[in-house]
């Protein structure tokens, strides 16, 4: 079955760097990659979504890879802000061959950005 | 604003009780999701629901049950809870069919089983 690894360690970088998470999955490719940002005690709320086809996804600061060779995804985050310090969670869809819109998560990266 | 209410964020029960979480999203969504997240463990599907009256058991389906009679609503249920079930109770919707599935989340229900 399918699984997902995120690096369970905190991140912490100084604000104005640039964070990198990984997201790494063991199986098929899915039809899309989602990532997801969630604060404690909140909702996980959905931030960039990136299908198979693609290798690169931007919005704003944030910008998302998908190398399927490698099974892997990279979060990116550019001049970061202690408001970018949160959990985020890597989605995959659990398809294989299609998408089913129902997702797998992995466990999360906790990111704290140091003024 | 687009949202998705779970009844209660708080809820401390008994081992044995009956235990009701209410969902209601207003974006009319297909699709619905219950999700337990843990430390360690992330989050885990436990049912899920793609029509009214309609549901399919996730990953982890033991110890629970859903409802779905209307649309908006998608309910949770602990028949007889444990201590093994205390944990974060998301909710979640997505609209049917494309190759987005992007989730809106409820803020969760914590619930403590003692």
């Amino acid at each position: 079955s399918q699984k997902i690894e995120q690096n369970s360690e905190a991140l912490n970088i100084q604000e104005g760097k640039t964070a990198t998470l990984t997201c790494n999955y063991t199986n098929y490719s899915p039809a899309y990659l989602q990532w997801y940002r969630q604060d404690p005690g909140r909702g996980p709320v959905f931030l960039l979504l990136i299908r198979e086809n693609e290798k690169e996804k931007r919005k704003e600061r944030l910008k998302v890879t998908f190398d399927t060779t490698l099974k892997q995804s990279l979060f990116h985050i550019t001049a970061s802000q202690p408001a970018d310090s949160a959990t985020y969670l890597c989605a995959l869809d659990m398809g294989y061959g299609g998408a089913t819109n129902k997702l797998i998560f992995g466990t999360g990266t906790l990111l704290a950005v140091q003024p | 604003d687009v949202k998705v209410t779970q009844s209660s964020r708080y809820l401390v029960k008994r081992t044995g009780e009956k235990v009701f979480l209410e969902c209601v999203q207003d974006m009319d969504h297909e699709n619905m999701f219950w999700y337990r997240q843990d430390p360690g463990l992330g989050l885990r599907l436990i049912y899920f629901s793609y029509d009214v009256k309609m549901k399919e058991k996730g990953d982890i389906p033991e110890g629970y049950s859903v409802s779905r009679e209307k649309k908006e609503r998608f309910s949770l249920i602990l028949e007889s809870a444990s201590t093994n079930q205390t944990s974060m109770y998301l909710c979640a919707s997505s609209k049917a069919g494309g190759n987005t599935g992007e989730l809106f989340f409820g803020e969760g229900s914590r619930l403590t089983v003692l």
